[in-house]
């Protein structure tokens, strides 16, 4: 199976402020990379499918890049909305997989 | 719109089966990959597997022993068997839409339920 690494675990950080995840796969996923976020009690939602092309209605401050096994999530200014968990999904080979999330929290 | 609406029992006893049905309401199983998903308490996320609207099936190996996916385009319906239940499948069950676009690199879940809580417990 393919591990998918997350860092930080668990960020806090303030409105307005840039923050960046990062996603490290255990091999090479080309851009078969997916970012949810989810918020409590709420089924995930897409946020970024082929590692950097941003879902329709996702606001453009979340931006994603990366290949191969690097990958990053951006939120360029943080809305209050934003505080949620992050996750990173690979599909370049089954069974698919998750990191194990990204809990951004209030300052 | 599409939307996906999990049911079934949310408690069952060590050994039994664990039945849930997703239900896709404003569309059509007749196309796409349906997939459960599910997520223990406090913890991330676990593909268990998918039926695509041909029937065919994919489960995690985790898992394959254990489970079957099936499919009632009729009803637009799809449903997920978990045979043999223990305390480690507790979790909240999702049901979700995969869209695969493989010159674009896409494969993700567009599309999710609510999520229905299942515990197994003596």
């Amino acid at each position: 199976d393919i591990q998918m690494t997350q860092s930080p675990s668990s960020v806090s950080a303030s409105v307005g402020d840039r923050v960046t995840i990062t996603c490290r796969a255990s091999q090479d996923i080309s851009s078969w990379l997916a970012w949810y976020q989810q918020k409590p009690g709420k089924a995930p939602k897409l946020l970024i499918y082929a590692a950097s092309s941003l879902k329709s209605g996702v606001p453009s401050r979340f931006s994603g890049s990366g290949s191969g096994t690097d990958f990053t999530l951006t939120i360029s200014s943080l809305q209050p909305e934003d505080f949620a968990a992050y996750y990173c999904q690979q599909a370049n080979s089954f069974p698919i997989t998750f990191g194990q999330g990204t809990r951004l929290e209030i300052k | 719109q599409v939307q996906l609406q999990e049911s079934g029992p949310g408690l069952l006893k060590p050994s039994e089966t664990l039945s849930l049905t997703c239900t896709v309401s404003g569309g059509s199983t007749s196309s796409h990959y349906w997939n459960w998903i599910r997520q223990p308490p406090g913890k991330g996320l676990e593909w268990i597997g998918y039926i695509y609207y041909t029937g065919s099936t994919k489960y995690n190996p985790s898992l394959k022993s254990r489970v079957t996916m099936s499919l009632d385009t009729s009803k637009n319906q799809f449903s997920l068997h978990l045979s043999s239940v223990t305390a480690a499948d507790t979790a909240v069950y999702y049901c979700a839409r995969r869209v695969v676009v493989p010159l674009q690199r896409d494969d993700s879940f567009d599309l999710w339920g609510q999520g229905t809580m299942v515990t197994v417990s003596s």
